[in-house]
């Protein structure tokens, strides 16, 4: 499976759009991109995921370039419940589920 | 919707101690999956289920056994445990293998003395 990098840690405020890009240059024909949130003492929770171009939900919006070699996870007007940790991953339907990998994922920190 | 219920939710085990840790998916899920989750290492997977009847090894599962119990049930055991095995556990479930859009439980804390 290919092997994601994203930012360690990020930080906003209140109201403000924030980007978070994760890169998967290894990124197979038939990989998809999934993104999860992680609150403290929870288990993770599925927000996303694509293949190309845009997708677009409730939570979030997933822009993934031409290229697929990375993607980038928006969340509109971020609030204090937005802190968390966000999980970028990437395999194929089917694929070897015994190599899906999630990483350190990025903790967003939002303040007032 | 219940969703995956992991039980129990916390536990303190001496050293050379067994337990067995319980999960349930009320999903129709077919496949499960039990992650061990420790400080700055994210989320490893310690052994997974495709479908009933059928167990696999993950990235971690030295230390570890798993049963498939039924379509619903997927327990995770630890025979003799040891202190590195001091972690989080988190049991999910998805439609089938290979489907990423997991549903996790809400963990067990396991702390080994």
């Amino acid at each position: 499976l290919a092997k994601t990098t994203q930012p360690i840690s990020m930080d906003s405020y209140e109201g403000q759009e924030v980007n978070i890009t994760c890169s998967h240059n290894n990124i197979a024909t038939n990989d998809y991109i999934t993104w999860y949130q992680q609150f403290p003492s929870q288990g993770p929770r599925f927000i996303i995921q694509g293949y190309k171009t845009k997708v677009t939900n409730e939570v979030a919006s997933l822009f993934i370039p031409a290229d697929r070699k990375s993607s980038t996870l928006s969340l509109p007007r971020v609030s204090l419940s937005d802190t968390a940790v966000y999980y970028c991953l990437v395999g194929s339907y089917g694929g070897a589920t015994n190599k899906l990998i999630f990483g350190t994922g990025t903790l967003l920190a939002v303040q007032p | 919707n219940a969703g995956v219920t992991q039980t129990p939710k916390f536990q303190v085990l001496k050293t050379g101690q067994s337990m067995t840790l319980q999960c349930a998916q009320d999903m129709n899920h077919n496949s499960m999956y039990w992650y061990r989750q420790d400080p700055g290492m994210g989320l490893r997977l310690i052994y997974y289920s495709a479908s009933e009847g059928t167990t696999d090894k993950g990235e971690v599962p030295n230390g570890y056994n798993v049963s498939r119990l039924n379509k619903r049930e997927f327990s995770l055991r630890l025979e003799s445990a040891a202190p590195s095995q001091t972690s989080v556990y988190f049991c999910a479930s998805s439609e089938a293998a290979g489907d990423y859009g997991y549903t996790f439980g809400s963990g067990t804390r396991l702390t080994v003395v």
